[in-house]
């Protein structure tokens, strides 16, 4: 089953302005990760929140996690056009992932010129 | 450069015919996945290992097989069990350490029935 949902599917800005995603989940995590997808291509990560941090930043990347809510956002800023791909948001339980990530069903971000 | 090579990127198999997928990693990473991906549906889990000789079924395991012979490798066999194999298919790895870090992966293989 699906641990993870992502929040939109799909997303259209133009470029500059900023995107944000959001995550939702079901169970208690060790950590919750967002991974990027371009077409056809293999995963990848982009950053890790552990349970017990409440914000992260990488870069122009921003997560915030909110374990009573059992939530995440991942804002991008100043978008950029290579920044279109699908965003995956994936959850980890017992040993941090030890036995396997549960992945999202993903949102589709599409960066206008 | 260390990373995961998936090959082929593209195949094809014909009705009752078993096809290997596989998966090779210089990361000297313990810990190997793969997962299927299907349109719409995100990426679902179908076998994992943590250490050689050893690996756990996921959640859509039934008509799949895996090995787990040397630390590098972890081939995937789909075979005619089965029934709808069409799909994007990702291997991936990860160190101990994962309460800190993520899990790398290839680059997929797409395998269609024909």
């Amino acid at each position: 089953s699906q641990q993870g949902e992502e929040d939109p599917q799909a997303l259209s800005i133009q470029e500059g302005e900023n995107a944000t995603m959001n995550c939702s989940y079901k169970t208690s995590i060790n950590n919750l990760q967002w991974y990027r997808q371009n077409s056809g291509r293999g995963l990848v990560h982009l950053i890790l929140i552990r349970s017990n941090e409440r914000e992260k930043h990488s870069g122009r990347l921003r997560v915030t996690l909110d374990t009573s809510k059992k939530s995440s956002s991942l804002l991008i800023t100043a978008s950029r056009a290579a920044d279109t791909a699908s965003y995956f948001c994936a959850t980890a339980t017992s040993g941090g992932g030890a036995d396997g990530l549960t992945f999202g069903k993903g949102t589709h971000l599409i960066i206008q010129p | 450069d260390g990373g995961i090579t998936q090959s082929p990127k593209y195949l094809f198999r014909k009705e009752g015919q078993n096809v290997t997928l596989s998966c090779e990693q210089n990361l000297n990473h313990d810990a190997m996945y793969w997962y299927r991906q299907d349109p719409g549906q995100g990426l679902r889990l179908i076998y994992y290992s943590q250490i050689v000789n050893d690996f756990q079924k996921g959640d859509i395991a039934e008509g799949y097989s895996v090995s787990r012979e040397k630390k590098e490798s972890f081939p995937l066999t789909v075979t005619s069990a089965q029934k709808n194999p069409t799909a994007f298919y990702l291997c991936a790895s990860s160190i101990q350490d994962r309460i800190n870090y993520g899990y790398t992966f290839g680059s997929g293989t797409r395998l269609t029935v024909v």
